[in-house]
This record gives C-alpha cells, structure tokens and sequence, in this order.
C-alpha cells in the first residue's frame, strides 16, 4: 500500500519550454501532497505544499509564476515548471499524505529527472 | 523554524556490522521522527518513523531510539548486508494541524563492504 507515481521519470527540455509533471497516489487519496527538489549530493529541499481544490503554498525563495502546481483532485497533483532554463535542471520529487493527514506521515514518488537544454 | 544536523555524513561498514546514524532537531515542537533511505536515482522510502510518546521501536534489523529530553534521535541498523547501503535521511515534523512539512537532515551516505 502507500504507493505514489511520478510521470515521467525523466524529461530533456530545450531552454524557454514549459514541461509537466504528474504525482499520483496510487491506492489512497491524498489531502496533501509536496513537491521538493533536490540537487546531486543534497538533501531534499521543500518547494510547496499541495491540497486538494486550493492554491498551493510555496517555500520562500520559490517562485510561484515558475513553478505551477495544480491539485485537481485526491490522487493527483501536477508541477509545470514554466520557461525552463537550464538552473531548473535538477531531480524533482512529489510525496503524498495518507488520510488523516495528522499523522505527518509521508510517502514519496520514484522522482523526475529534468534536463534543461 | 525546525533544524535537523545529521551525523555522519559518510559510514562505511563491513557486511554483518551495525551502524548507527545520528539526528539530533531544534523545535521541542516536532514530534514525528521518519526514516528514509534513498537508492541512487529513486525517490526515498520510508523505512521506519517514530512518534514522541515512543522511545524506541523496531523492525527486524532496523530499530529507531528518541531522546525527546536531548532532543536527538537515532536509526540503528544491524547485520548489515550490501543492499543496505544507500542515503539515508532522518526528519522532523510537528504533526497535526496544518504545519507538518518535513525538515530533512542532510542524509548520511551508507556503505556495506561485502
């Protein structure tokens, strides 16, 4: 149980282009969903947080016009990084929240790999 | 906000030793306490979490130990065996509420030697 996607795993992007990414949550709904990033070597680094049917709220120095999140409903959350440029370029992970959210309890997709040209 | 040190960065081991990672966080707040371990080019999978009101619990070779008092935590693998080694971070969150976001440590990067 507890198992959330990611689409695609990777993705090669030419500079200026829009990509889209999907998390999904497999065999539960998930209320909340994050998105992080996370550079070679490091940590994972929050950028939002996700719920269902309202606007995502996003970590400070997150640019909010860049990178679109929309939770259209309880298994799925997308992340549109809008004019990619190759700083964009980095591992970007969702993870999802089980119901009763309280527990703070969070499972984790495979990751995208992005590749900005 | 939360902070969360991780120690240490990097653990090499010999298959069949322990290791033992340490976190220790800043918010006497938090009071969720997860594990994950991150395979090179995966996401991170929850291994094991704790809650405040445990002090310690295991499963199978994996056990976690919280200190709430010295505000530190502790992941503890034995009999350690090649696949084991990977990434691991530990977290910290308050949950309940509307502010459960996970602050990661820095991860420790874990060798088994066959």
């Amino acid at each position: 149980g507890a198992v959330v996607s990611q689409h695609p795993s990777w993705v090669i992007c030419k500079s200026g282009t829009s990509v889209k990414i999907e998390c999904r949550s497999l065999d539960f709904q998930a209320t909340t969903m994050f998105w992080y990033r996370q550079f070679p070597k490091q940590s994972l680094m929050l950028m939002a947080t996700s719920n269902e049917g309202s606007k995502a709220t996003y970590e400070q120095g997150v640019e909010k016009d860049k990178f679109l999140i929309n939770h259209a409903s309880l298994t799925l959350s997308t992340l549109t990084v809008t004019s990619a440029h190759p700083e964009d370029s980095s591992f970007y992970i969702c993870s999802a929240s089980p119901p009763g959210h309280a527990t703070g309890k969070q499972y984790f997709g495979p990751g995208t790999r992005l590749t900005v040209t | 906000g939360e902070n969360v040190e991780q120690h240490p960065s990097t653990l090499s081991v010999q298959e069949g030793d322990s290791a033992v990672i340490k976190c220790t966080y800043s918010d006497s707040a938090s009071n969720y306490f997860p594990w994950y371990k991150q395979e090179l080019g995966k996401g991170p999978q929850l291994i094991i979490d704790i809650r405040s009101n445990v002090g310690e619990k295991k499963d199978q070779r994996i056990a976690v130990t919280l200190n709430k008092t010295a505000k530190h935590f502790s992941l503890h693998i034995t009999e350690t065996q090649p696949e084991d080694s990977a990434v691991y971070f530990c977290a910290a969150s308050r949950s309940g509420g509307s502010n459960y976001k996970l602050t990661f440590g820095k991860g420790t990067l874990l060798t088994v030697n066959p």
